[in-house]
Order: structure tokens, then sequence, then C-alpha cells
């Protein structure tokens, strides 16, 4: 049971680049999310999912898409990279049936530097 | 405009102290409040809390939440230098989203 597992951990981006930051969670969660967080600050929702198909914005989704086509999976795309998306990305997962639980797992985190 | 405030952004202490870290939250359709720790990679999780005056424990932290003043306290003690790390709280809304405070750091002094 490997958890939530984030690919890449480090990666360094030109301004305009496009990239794809994968998310795995093997613990069959129906909630997934991506947040942002930046140096000395919390976390910030990007985007976040309720089941396969259904996706909604978080408080800071502007320069970010994301897709659930399974349970499992939940990419987050950047289109045109920028600086200011310099920062650490957490993947994080919950299972939520008719709202019991909160606890969210949290994946080991990506370190993007836009440049 | 749902908001988490934690204080104090950040604490010095001797190994052995106890520590009495501070989130208070304005957030609508409150559900729940969690708190995390986070050391040098991703958070994990300590407490949650849906009930007024009922504490959390767990060795030496406990926490307890305040629903009518809006807040919780997340106590440590006898601190060892592995509390060191940022302590996180976080509000739960009704559409299952975690309003997140900036954190406290702690650090442990040996």
């Amino acid at each position: 049971n490997a958890g939530v597992t984030q690919t890449p951990k480090f990666r360094i981006l030109k301004i305009g680049q496009s990239m794809t930051l994968q998310c795995t969670q093997d613990m069959n969660h129906n909630y997934m999310y991506w947040y942002r967080q930046d140096p000395g600050m919390g976390l910030k929702l990007i985007y976040y999912s309720v089941g396969a198909g259904i996706t909604d914005k978080g408080e800071v989704p502007n320069g970010y898409n994301v897709s659930r086509s399974t349970t499992e999976d939940f990419p987050l795309r950047l289109e045109l990279a920028a600086p200011s998306q310099t920062s650490v990305y957490f993947c994080a997962s919950s299972y939520s049936p008719g709202g019991v639980s909160y606890e969210q797992y949290f994946g080991p985190g990506t370190r993007l530097t836009v440049t | 405009e749902d908001k988490v405030v934690q204080s104090p952004l950040s604490l010095v202490v001797h190994e052995g102290d106890t520590v009495t870290l501070n989130c208070s939250y304005e957030v609508t359709n409150f559900r729940s409040l969690l708190w995390y720790k986070q050391e040098k990679k991703a958070p994990t999780f300590l407490f949650m809390l849906t009930s007024s005056g009922i504490e959390k424990k767990s060795g030496r932290l406990s926490s307890i939440l305040d629903k009518k003043e809006l807040f919780s306290i997340l106590n440590i003690t006898a601190t060892q230098t592995g509390d060191s790390a940022i302590y996180l709280c976080a509000v739960a809304d009704s559409n299952y989203q975690l309003i997140w405070g900036a954190g406290t750091k702690l650090i442990i002094k040996p």
C-alpha cells in the first residue's frame, strides 16, 4: 500500500513551458486535491475532485488544469509556466462517504522552480 | 471570507518545556478542525476535532476545540527536539474543502 505518490520530486521549468504533475493513490479514496505551498505559507487549494469525472476549482486555479478519468489518478497540468508558479505542490486524498471523514493523506510533494 | 489564523507564527523553546499553539477561525458551515504536523515533507495528520470541550490526546500532544469562541489549542508537553516542525491547523467546511492556517513554526532547542 503506497498511499499517495507524486512524480516528479523536483523540476525546473523555463517560462512558457508546460508540464504535468502526476498523482496516484491506491487507497480507493473518492476525494483528491491539489495544493501549493509557498515558503512560510499555509496550503492553498488549486483544484479538487469528488470522484472520477468530476473536478472543481479551489482558491487559486488560474494557470492550472486537472482531469480525473480514474479513481486513482489526478494529474495537474501547467500550460504556460510563470515564475509565480514556483512552489511546492502537494497532492492529497481522502475518503469522505457522506461527509464522515475529512482527514487528508498527502503525497511527498513536487518542488517546482520556474525561471 | 473564510479564514484560519494561527499564532504565534514561530516559537523557540527549550527541550522539556510545554508549548501551546493557537488556532482561531471564521468559517461558514464549519464541520471540523484538523491539526497536522509538517516536517521537511508532507503534512501528517494529528487530530480531528468536531465537538467542543472534548480533549483529543496522543502521547504528549493534546488538543481541544471551543466552537463558541471559534478556536482550538494544541498542547505539547515535555517537548523534544523531534517535535520541531511546522504545525498546521485547517478547518473543514460543508464542501469538504480545508481552509488552512499559515502554520506555527516550532523550534525545540536541546
